[in-house]
């Protein structure tokens, strides 16, 4: 069956640091591939997504590349804010219509100034 | 921008109490969905509707039902709550094409004494 693998947190960070967080999916077909962002007491807000192989989704300086060959879609930022706190989901959509995402478990980021 | 709106946003029952939550989305999507999140668990998938007049179990179905009112509301019910079902619910909605993002409303947080 189809599942997000991603990588446990707490992940803690100075400011202006690199971030990335792995997620690893298994699916059959060709999958759509999102990231999420919960912030603290809120539903969760799209961050980026990515629809086909090789795609790179970009939003707020996030950057993600659905990678077939190794079934990742590692999330990534070259400097982290204070702001950018929250927990982050990795998720795919089934290639059959109106099915249901499938989440990894999340992973909480800490910024520090 | 409405999005999608759920209510309540918080509250506390008794064991063996029942009750509805509602969910309701103003962006014409034809599927929609109910997801619980637990900690360490992601969200999990309880029931979804991939278009108006039907309804399908997900992950974890087992003490709720479901009702698709119409296309904008999608309601879901605890007809007998358990401590077990404590959690925050998520109700999300999408375009009918498994591309598009599901769109999530702020969440209700349930708990059960």
């Amino acid at each position: 069956g189809n599942s997000v693998t991603q990588m446990e947190g707490p992940v803690t960070l100075s400011e202006e640091a690199f971030l990335t967080i792995n997620c690893t999916y298994t699916a059959t077909g060709y999958p759509s591939l999102f990231w999420y962002v919960q912030y603290p007491g809120e539903g969760l807000q799209l961050l980026l997504k990515a629809t086909k192989a090789d795609d790179k989704g970009s939003n707020k300086g996030f950057e993600a590349t659905y990678r077939k060959e190794t079934t990742s879609f590692h999330l990534e930022k070259g400097s982290v804010q204070v702001s950018d706190s929250a927990v982050y989901f990795c998720a795919l959509s089934a290639s059959q219509a109106g099915t249901a995402l499938i989440f990894g478990k999340g992973t909480t980021l800490s910024v520090s100034s | 921008n409405a999005g999608v709106t759920q209510t309540p946003k918080f509250q506390v029952l008794k064991t063996g109490q029942s009750m509805t939550l509602q969910c309701a989305q103003d962006m014409n999507h034809n599927s929609m969905y109910w997801y619980r999140q637990d900690p360490g668990m992601g969200l999990r998938l309880i029931y979804y509707s991939a278009s108006e007049g039907t309804t399908d179990k997900g992950e974890v179905p087992n003490g709720y039902n479901v009702s698709r009112l119409n296309k904008r509301e999608f309601s879901l019910r605890l007809e007998s709550a358990a401590p077990s079902q404590t959690s925050v619910y998520f109700c999300a909605s999408s375009a009918l094409d498994s591309n598009q993002p599901q769109h999530f409303g702020d969440g209700t947080r349930l708990s059960i004494l």
